[in-house]
């Protein structure tokens, strides 16, 4: 299948400051992605989708001017997370749509912020 | 799309086959019955989908029930590796693939 990965896989950071999250097709274009946020025992939860070359659209209840999404190129998807918060810590994973015309999604191995 | 019910969580012996059952009894006739599973502080892994015939690959089958009400996962082998959380997922077709809605799953644990 479509290998999709995530950079960096874990990061801490201080209250305050901003954390940039990468998510890559590696093997195919992805003209969507999409970013999901789990936290401690809970089930995954859809913050947005990433469309390549234009704004995201974001979830209900998501705070776009605080979860920054770029998706500048096929290939390349970033989250950007600031003025971070303890609040904030989660495990945040992105997908991408299987290039191939078929439906299952592929996803990162997700990042673990953790903020201070 | 429809919403799925599933276990919280089930035990299965190392070797024995691992059942997973799924209630999705909203479901459409354009929507497609999804399984991920997700390993502990790992994505979530596909793992096999269908629309109303059963289905195979070198994961698992996947057996829909004729009013497609219901689903089941089938292991036939578990291993130790299979402990992870186990999500059935109900979507239809357009444009929003790889668009999912996750519910609670089931945690399967695979003992020796």
């Amino acid at each position: 299948g479509a290998v999709v990965s995530q950079h960096p896989s874990w990061v801490i950071c201080k209250s305050g400051t901003s954390v940039k999250i990468e998510c890559r097709s590696l093997d195919f274009q992805a003209t969507t992605m999409f970013w999901y946020r789990q936290f401690p025992k809970q089930s995954l939860m859809l913050m947005a989708t990433s469309n390549e070359g234009s704004k995201a659209t974001y979830e209900q209840g998501v705070e776009k001017d605080k979860f920054l999404i770029n998706h500048a190129s096929l290939t390349l998807s970033t989250l950007t997370v600031t003025s971070a918060h303890p609040e904030d810590s989660s495990f945040y994973i992105c997908s991408a749509r299987d290039p191939d015309g078929n439906t299952e999604a592929f996803f990162g191995q997700g990042t673990r912020l953790t903020v201070v | 799309d429809a919403k799925t019910t599933q276990p919280t969580s089930m035990d299965c012996a190392e070797g024995r086959a691992a059942n997973l059952p799924c209630n999705h009894s909203t479901i459409s006739g354009n929507e497609y019955v999804y399984w991920y599973r997700q390993i502990h502080s790992q994505g979530p892994q596909y793992i096999i989908h269908g629309l109303k015939n059963n289905e195979t690959n070198e994961m698992a089958s996947l057996i829909i029930t004729e009013d497609r009400k219901s689903s089941t996962l089938i292991l036939p082998h578990a291993t130790l590796r299979d402990t992870a959380v186990y999500y059935c997922i109900v979507r239809g077709g357009g444009t929003s693939y790889g668009k999912l809605t996750f519910g609670q799953g089931t945690i399967l644990t695979v003992h020796p």
